[in-house]
C-alpha cells in the first residue's frame, strides 16, 4: 500500500463548479498535512496546510479526519486558472524520520468554459 | 535570484554514463530536499538534509545514487552507471528550520537516459 493515495483524475468540471478531492495516507501517526498545488511542466507549490479544525482559504477548503485517515481539499466556484495537478503531501511516515514529505501521485483538475 | 536554483535544466546522456545535478537553496535555508518526478506520478522521495549532513536518505532507489551537501549550501546529486529507467525529472527544494510543510522547489533537472 502506498503511504499516501490520491484518486489520479483527471476531473473536468465546468467553471463555476465545486469539486472535492480525497487522499487516505497509511500512517496514524503522521504529523502534517498539505495540499500542494502543480502546474503542468512547473514546480509544485504549497496550496494550503491542512489543520485538525479544517481550514478555509478563499474558494478552498481543507479537511482532516485523523480516525480515518482521511484528508480533503474541496474547491468552490471552480475558474479555469484551478486547472492544475494537486497533491495531498503527508510530514513524517513510518519510512522516514520526521521532517520526510511524502506526496501523493496528484490528482488532474480541469476546468472548462 | 531568490528562488532554488538548479542546473542543468536538461541533460541527456547514455546509459551508462555518470551524471551529476546541482541544486543552489534559497539563502539561509538549512533543509534541503531531492525528490524525482516521473510524468504522471507526484514527487517520489530521494533525500533531504539538515545542514551539511542527510538527515534520511531512505529514498535513494540503490547505490548508484549518491547526494552531498558539503557547506551545508550548495547540493549535489550524483547517478553513476545511469539506465534508461532514471529518466525523470529530478526536483530540489529548500525549507528554514522551523517552517513547517512549505517546501520552496527548483524548477527541475531534466534527466534522459538514451
Amino acid at each position: 500500500r502506498k503511504e499516501v493515495e490520491q484518486d489520479p483524475g483527471p476531473f473536468n468540471v465546468p467553471e463555476g463548479a465545486t469539486v472535492a478531492f480525497n487522499c487516505t495516507y497509511s500512517n496514524s501517526a503522521s504529523q502534517s498535512f498539505f495540499w500542494y498545488r502543480q502546474d503542468c511542466r512547473k514546480e509544485p507549490k504549497l496550496l494550503m496546510s491542512v489543520y485538525s479544525s479544517g481550514n478555509e482559504d478563499g474558494r478552498f477548503t481543507a479537511q482532516l479526519n485523523r480516525a480515518s485517515q482521511y484528508i480533503s481539499l474541496l474547491i468552490r466556484d471552480s475558474k479555469l486558472s484551478d486547472s492544475a495537478t494537486y497533491l495531498c503531501v503527508v510530514k513524517g511516515t513510518l519510512t522516514g524520520g520526521g521532517n520526510k514529505l511524502t506526496f501523493g501521485t496528484g490528482t488532474q483538475l480541469k476546468v472548462e468554459l | 535570484g531568490a528562488g532554488v536554483s538548479q542546473t542543468p535544466s536538461n541533460k541527456v546522456t547514455e546509459k551508462g554514463k555518470y551524471v551529476e545535478l546541482r541544486c543552489d537553496p534559497i539563502s539561509g535555508h538549512t533543509a534541503l530536499y531531492w525528490y524525482r518526478q516521473s510524468l504522471g506520478q507526484g514527487p517520489e522521495f530521494l533525500i533531504y538534509f539538515q545542514g551539511t549532513g542527510a538527515a534520511d536518505d531512505s529514498g535513494l532507489p540503490n547505490d548508484r545514487f549518491f547526494a552531498v551537501r558539503p557547506e551545508g549550501s550548495v547540493s549535489t546529486l550524483k547517478i553513476q552507471r545511469t539506465e534508461r529507467g532514471d529518466s525523470a525529472v529530478y526536483l530540489c527544494a529548500s525549507r528554514p528550520t522551523g517552517s513547517g510543510g512549505e517546501l520552496f522547489f527548483g524548477e527541475g533537472s531534466r534527466l534522459t537516459v538514451l
